[in-house]
């Protein structure tokens, strides 16, 4: 079965430190791979993804993540954190079977000044 | 410039009372989807349309119904709201129903029954 882990509900940071959200994946074949963030009652918002290609990915915000084929492994990564990026982040694959978006349980990041 | 729209953002029903939720696109994307979320957890599919074509989650109950009249307009009709049901409720859109077809997601709508 295709599935994501996000092992950590919470993460900490001060703000200006780099930051990590960590996601590992599950899945049979190539995996396509996402991030979402969501703001507090807002919807998500796409931050990037992995299709094929670079395994370093850039999307909004300055965010990037790694795509880590032997480790299965697909981190949200930024150099330097900002207040404004507290929210809700959510990891995500395609499942293959079914071509439906499967969902990791979420992290909060916290960033605190 | 907002692509996907919600309305209303909060929707306060009464129980039992019959509710509908909006969502409109201006991106032309052939696919259109309701999910649910509760509590900060993930989003739970509910269904999602391809063009006119309406596929239904197994384990979506009954009481949730949809309508897509035309491409920009998409309806999540509940039809006897339970305390249960109160969460948010996010519509989201895509291009096409393929493996790389990233899913932009409207601002929800919170529901609240009492």
């Amino acid at each position: 079965a295709q599935s994501v882990a996000q092992p950590e509900d919470q993460v900490n940071v001060a703000e200006g430190n780099p930051l990590t959200v960590k996601c590992t994946y599950s899945v049979s074949g190539n995996p396509y791979l996402f991030w979402y963030v969501q703001y507090p009652n807002r919807g998500l918002q796409f931050l990037l993804k992995y299709i094929t290609g670079d395994n370093l990915v850039k999307g909004s915000y300055g965010f990037e993540a790694e795509f880590n084929k032997s480790q299965t492994s697909f981190h949200l990564k930024k150099p330097s954190a900002l207040v404004s990026d507290s929210a809700l982040y959510f990891c995500a694959v395609r499942d293959m079977n079914t071509d439906k978006l499967i969902f990791g349980t979420g992290t909060r990041l916290q960033v605190f000044p | 410039d907002a692509m996907v729209i919600q309305n209303p953002r909060y929707q306060v029903t009464q129980f039992g009372k019959p509710v509908t939720l909006s969502c409109s696109q201006t991106l032309n994307h052939n696919v259109m989807y309701w999910y649910q979320q509760k509590s900060s957890q993930a989003p739970k599919l509910l269904f999602h349309y391809y063009d006119k074509d309406f596929n239904n989650e197994a384990d979506t109950p009954d009481n949730f119904q949809s309508r897509r009249p035309n491409t920009s307009f998409c309806f999540l009709d509940i039809r006897s709201p339970g305390l249960g049901d109160a969460a948010m409720y996010l519509c989201a859109t895509s291009r096409d129903w393929g493996f790389a077809d990233t899913q932009y997601f409207g601002p929800g709508t919170r529901l609240t029954v009492l």
